[in-house]
């Protein structure tokens, strides 16, 4: 099975940019999925494939990706964005299983 | 809009087993991988397992072996019974759905779009 390990948290100053990485074997073949929860919510999806936002993401959210370690770029930081974020994948072992990273705290100073 | 709404027993006693249903109201049930995901008090989020409307399963290794994801597709329906629980498997569970897409080079890059408000699942004694 594959891991994809994630720093425990970050902090921003409010309207400054900050990124958040995953590392892991399976994202030099599949694109990593980025996902916030709030606390006590559902997670939301932020981005997927290559840097594709779902309708009603915000565009300072962003994705980019380099051998083994994918980004979650915020750009402009709000109070709104404070929550842990999530990547994840698929298992590169060709089992289709999907994994999760270990998440990421962020918190807007 | 695609919408989730799951049920099932909050509070269970060991060895019993989790039982939750996930219904899926608007969209196309077929196309896309129906999904059940975890969450225990204070951690990270932990794949389950899903399944398609053919009833094709991927499961965690991990649970496989207490594990059966079904699928109802007259009633657009997918069920999650986890056996024999332990206070380990106390956690939010959500139902989800997940779908892929297709890079340049044909590889399916899988994400999960639309989730359920999670079902608070207690195993205590």
């Amino acid at each position: 099975s594959s891991e994809l390990t994630q720093d425990h948290a970050v902090s921003v100053a409010l309207g400054q940019t900050v990124r958040i990485t995953c590392q892991g074997d399976s994202l030099r073949k599949f694109y990593a999925t980025w996902y916030q929860q709030k606390p006590g919510q559902a997670p939301i999806l932020v981005i997927y494939g290559h840097n594709i936002r779902p309708s009603g993401i915000a565009d300072r959210f962003s994705g980019s990706s380099s051998g083994n370690t994918a980004s979650l770029t915020i750009t402009g930081a709000q109070a709104e964005d404070e929550a842990d974020y999530y990547c994840s994948s698929r298992d590169s072992s060709g089992d289709h299983l999907g994994v999760f990273g270990t998440g990421t705290k962020v918190t807007v100073l | 809009q695609v919408q989730l709404q799951q049920w099932g027993a909050g509070l269970l006693k060991p060895s019993e087993t989790l039982s939750l249903t996930c219904a899926v109201y608007g969209g196309s049930f077929s196309g896309h991988y129906w999904t059940w995901i975890r969450q225990s008090p204070g951690k990270g989020l932990e794949w389950i397992g899903e399944i398609n409307h053919s009833g094709s399963t991927n499961y965690n290794p991990s649970l496989q072996r207490r594990l059966i994801i079904s699928v109802d597709t007259s009633k657009n329906q997918f069920s999650l019974k986890l056996s024999s629980v332990t206070a380990a498997d106390t956690a939010v569970y959500y139902c989800a759905r997940s779908s892929q897409y297709f890079d340049w080079l044909a590889v399916g890059h899988y994400y999960t779009d639309v989730w359920g408000k999670g079902t608070t699942v207690t195993v205590s004694s």
